[in-house]
């Protein structure tokens, strides 16, 4: 069983919907989860950092964490069609603290 | 502000050589971390580089080893290239122990 699992679509939504991605975990240890958005051939770019549990809002998007259930979701509100990129899951804590574990990746298409 | 730069961003070897890549931090950062994104996966940690010295392991072979300078600079070195080590090489940097790290573009590396 991966530490993190994600679950890889492909996520294919009209403009303007809400689109929630998921992600689950194992390891009671982490506490940092963050949200990375990567579109095609290019390097992952930070989207959402939160500690612990918890509900994080920076504009169209909410990171919510619920350590007892071991499982992150990211809401984007208003989708558009610049969105349509992977979305990477990211976690770190304990032992592994500084090492970034990261889920497969959701793959999102937002069509106009 | 420069963000965190990787060169080259695209490299093609033969099996059996060896190869260098580069990372320049984003200002202000120490920490370098490396990682390997296979096609259709999320990133996975080779190591990461702290005041010179590897902090952290992930499970890759020794023929993978890395070198930080004294500018927080970091070299990531792979020896007998084998087919399966082509993939994207991504480059990340933090501050101190800090978790929040930013991504590199990555280097494509090609093994044929």
């Amino acid at each position: 069983q991966k530490e993190v699992e994600q679950d890889p679509g492909p996520l294919s939504v009209p403009e303007g919907a809400i689109v929630s991605l998921n992600c689950t975990y194992s390891n009671s240890a982490f506490q940092y989860f963050m949200w990375y958005r990567q579109y095609s051939r290019k390097g992952p770019e930070l989207l959402m950092y939160t500690y612990s549990s918890g509900n994080k809002e920076d504009g169209r998007f909410t990171a919510q964490v619920d350590k007892s259930s071991k499982y992150i979701s990211l809401f984007i509100r208003d989708s558009q069609p610049s969105d349509s990129a992977t979305y990477l899951c990211a976690m770190s804590g304990g032992t592994s603290y500084g090492k970034l574990t990261f889920g497969q990746g959701t793959i999102l298409t937002v069509h106009p | 502000d420069a963000g965190v730069t990787q060169s080259p961003t695209h490299l093609i070897k033969t099996r059996g050589q060896q190869v260098t890549l580069r990372c320049s931090p984003k200002s202000g950062h120490d920490t370098v971390s490396w990682y390997q994104q296979a096609l259709g996966q999320g990133p996975q940690f080779i190591f990461q580089y702290y005041e010179e010295e590897e902090r952290q392991r992930g499970n890759f072979p020794d023929r993978f080893s890395g070198h930080q300078f004294p500018n927080y600079s970091s070299e990531l070195n792979v020896n007998a290239l084998l087919l399966g080590d082509s993939a994207l090489y991504l480059c990340a940097t933090s501050v101190g122990r800090g978790t929040e790290a930013f991504f590199g573009q990555g280097t494509r590396l090609t093994v044929v």
